[in-house]
């Protein structure tokens, strides 16, 4: 069972202030996301990548940075938490983009709200 | 560009009762197409998924989704639900256009109650 660990569960931020979300993920899988989810919504992609030291821009990319510094671990970096920042955020690892390799594991979560 | 629509933001169901949820997709061919349950303060978890073959797929605990070309759906069903299956439900999308991405396209989820 792949396994994917997000860091804090969760977190109060003032509005301005730096954020740093953590994502560890122990099944060597090459792809992990960062995805937001609002209330009432689904999830939207931010930021993904492939291998480490580099990261992609997802759908809605504004307001965040990403950090791949190791395969196991993909950082989610608000520099200027906003108030419209407040979400939960969702890790995600996948191994590939084969037909057997399609399915995402998501991390549990963490609770993000600036204030 | 591909979207996933669910048309039921709320459902509420009997315990015992069967289920459908409804998820319909925009997408020129054909996906692949998951659907993915989120209990409270949990992260998601596959249910199920499809890509080719017998358009009705199993899944985990006892769901089944249908997948109809001719109407770009991906409905979920289960026969008989538990109060367990209290939950979001998700639909999503993932094409294979051999770029990079390998993103899912998340529907905006179904909350389901169980009632008794």
């Amino acid at each position: 069972e792949a396994a994917v660990t997000q860091s804090p569960r969760s977190k109060v931020a003032v509005t301005g202030g730096k954020v740093t979300l953590s994502c560890h993920q122990t099944n060597n899988h090459d792809y992990m996301y960062w995805y937001r989810q609002d209330t009432g919504h689904g999830l939207r992609l931010i930021h993904y990548s492939y291998v480490a030291d580099s990261t992609e821009k997802g759908d809605i990319p504004d307001g965040y940075k990403a950090s791949r510094p190791s395969q196991e671990n993909f950082s989610l970096i608000l520099e200027l938490a906003s108030l419209s920042q407040t979400a939960v955020y969702f890790c995600a690892s996948k191994p590939g983009l084969g037909h057997s390799q399609n399915t995402l594991y998501f991390g549990a979560g963490t609770r993000l709200s600036v204030l | 560009a591909q979207s996933v629509t669910q048309p039921d933001a709320r459902v509420t169901v009997s315990e015992g009762a069967s289920l459908q949820l409804r998820c319909k997709y925009s997408y020129s061919a054909t996906p692949y197409l998951f659907w993915y349950v989120q209990y409270p303060r949990q992260g998601l978890q596959l249910l199920l998924k499809y890509y080719s073959g017998d358009p009705v797929v199993q899944g985990v605990n006892s769901f089944e989704a249908e997948f109809s070309k001719s109407n770009s759906s991906f409905h979920l069903q289960k026969a008989s639900v538990h109060w367990s299956d209290s939950a979001v439900y998700f639909c999503a999308l993932s094409i294979n256009t051999g770029g990079l991405s390998g993103k899912l396209t998340f529907g905006e989820g179904t909350q389901v109650t169980v009632i008794s």
